[in-house]
């Protein structure tokens, strides 16, 4: 089955900065790659995703990039802004079967 | 916009108890997700339906766990006998149709078994 590894599982930035978050998977039949953000006492909210026919999107600061070849995707947000932080997680997927990483912390101190 | 209630928020519970957790979708959707929170394990797909039928139930970690859903508005998950290592979030989500790809969570059930 699928293994998503989500690195790093922390990260602290100052406001402004960018912060990047990098995931691999194992399945190359994976073709569907979202990130989600997920607040204290909530549950996790889709913030951009890829298909694996497009190697780049982005939407206003946040942007993912994706890797076929390596089966590397990675998360980049620029001027990051104290309500940035909460715990970042990405997830590969192959027909409704959809493995999560573990999950990044991030912190944006203003 | 799509949505789901879940509840309850929080339960806590001794061992040996019967836990029934549920979920209502309040917008269109052909799926239907129940998925488990741990600090160690991290987010895992437990079971989910297609058209309120159960496709792929490999993630229920043990015969305690079962799931159903008896129309499109309504799931349950329940664990009988819930033991202090069913304690998690447990998170149920919608998805309307196989490709759009966006699931959308609930806020989810804490549970806690003592």
């Amino acid at each position: 089955g699928e293994n998503v590894e989500q690195h790093p599982s922390t990260l602290s930035v100052q406001e402004g900065d960018s912060a990047v978050i990098k995931c691999t998977y194992s399945d190359s039949a994976s073709n569907y790659f979202p990130w989600y953000k997920q607040e204290l006492g909530k549950g996790p909210q889709l913030i951009i995703d890829i298909r694996s026919n497009v190697g780049e999107k982005k939407d206003q600061r946040i942007a993912v990039t994706l890797n076929k070849t390596a089966k590397h995707f990675s998360l980049h947000i620029t001027e990051t802004q104290p309500e940035d932080s909460a715990v970042y997680f990405c997830a590969a997927e192959d027909n409704n079967d959809m493995r999560f990483g573990a999950g990044t912390r991030l912190t944006v101190k203003p | 916009d799509a949505g789901v209630i879940q509840s309850p928020r929080h339960e806590v519970t001794e061992m040996g108890q019967e836990v029934t957790l549920r979920c209502k979708p309040i917008s269109g959707h052909d799926y239907l997700f129940w998925y488990r929170q741990t600090m160690m394990r991290g987010l895992e797909l437990l079971i989910y339906f297609n058209n309120n039928v159960p496709i792929d139930d490999s993630g229920m970690p043990e015969d305690r766990f079962s799931a159903k859903m008896p129309n499109a508005s309504f799931s349950t998950l329940k664990i009988q006998p819930s033991e202090p290592r069913d304690s998690a979030v447990y998170f149920c989500a919608i998805r309307r149709a196989r490709n759009t790809g966006e699931l959308f969570f609930g806020e989810g059930s804490r549970l806690t078994v003592l």
